[in-house]
């Protein structure tokens, strides 16, 4: 069956240091990955979008890489900041059909200052 | 552009009762998501529209949820004879597409919370 694997431990990590978040899928072609931060109460929010055919993609303090052939995707934030603090979650389409985003349990990452 | 707006917030109700959860997409948005979320999970596809199309429903979805999008905007997400594991956060989300392309990042609301006693 297909699966979404997000490490379900908090990540806590000091201001300053860089943040890796990890998503593993099995039973996936995906046609691309996403990435969503998801605040206490709140509805996720997009951040980042990586294709099959891409191997990284940045925006600002935000990196993520994408390796089809591991089915692995790590989602970097540099110069973390204790407003980084949030739960992350990826999220895959597959290639064909209607098939819509389904997403990974999150991790939660915690930045103290 | 005021975002997904999601209407109640929060409801509480008894076992047995129904429920019904509105969404307003972003207007030129063609595309409408449901999920639902509880808590320590990410969020469980329920169903899609492509306008007023409804393209997709997840196989563990109860026959006690229906879903309607009349006119191609705004959505209802009606829960009957709920039970306590219908519990959980109802998020809709909208994006733009066409059905040969699945692109593009979804646009969440702030969901409704869903007690049931």
């Amino acid at each position: 069956s297909q699966k979404i694997e997000q490490n379900s431990e908090a990540l806590n990590i000091q201001e300053g240091k860089t943040a890796t978040l990890t998503c593993n899928y099995t039973n996936y072609s995906p046609a691309y990955l996403q990435w969503y931060r998801q605040d206490p109460g709140r509805g996720p929010v997009f951040l980042l979008l990586i294709r099959e055919n891409e191997k990284e993609k940045r925006k600002e303090r935000l990196k993520v890489t994408f390796d089809t052939t591991l089915k692995q995707s790590l989602f970097h934030i540099t110069a973390s900041q204790p407003a980084d603090s949030a739960t992350y979650l990826c999220a895959l389409r597959a290639v064909w059909g209607y098939s819509t985003l389904t997403f990974g349990k999150g991790t939660m990452l915690l930045v103290s200052p | 552009d005021t975002g997904v707006s999601q209407d109640p917030r929060h409801k509480i109700t008894k076992r047995g009762q129904n429920v019904t959860f509105r969404c307003d997409p972003i207007s030129e948005h063609n595309r409408l998501y449901w999920y639902r979320q509880t808590l320590g999970q990410g969020p469980e596809f329920l169903t899609y529209f492509q306008n007023e199309a409804q393209l997709e429903k997840s196989r563990l979805l109860s026959d006690r949820f229906s879903a309607e999008r009349p006119k191609g905007s705004f959505s209802t997400l009606e829960i009957q004879r709920t039970e306590q594991g219908d519990s959980a956060m109802y998020l809709c989300a909208s994006s733009l597409g066409d059905r040969r392309m699945n692109t593009g990042e979804l646009f969440f609301g702030e969901g409704s919370r869903l007690t049931v006693l």
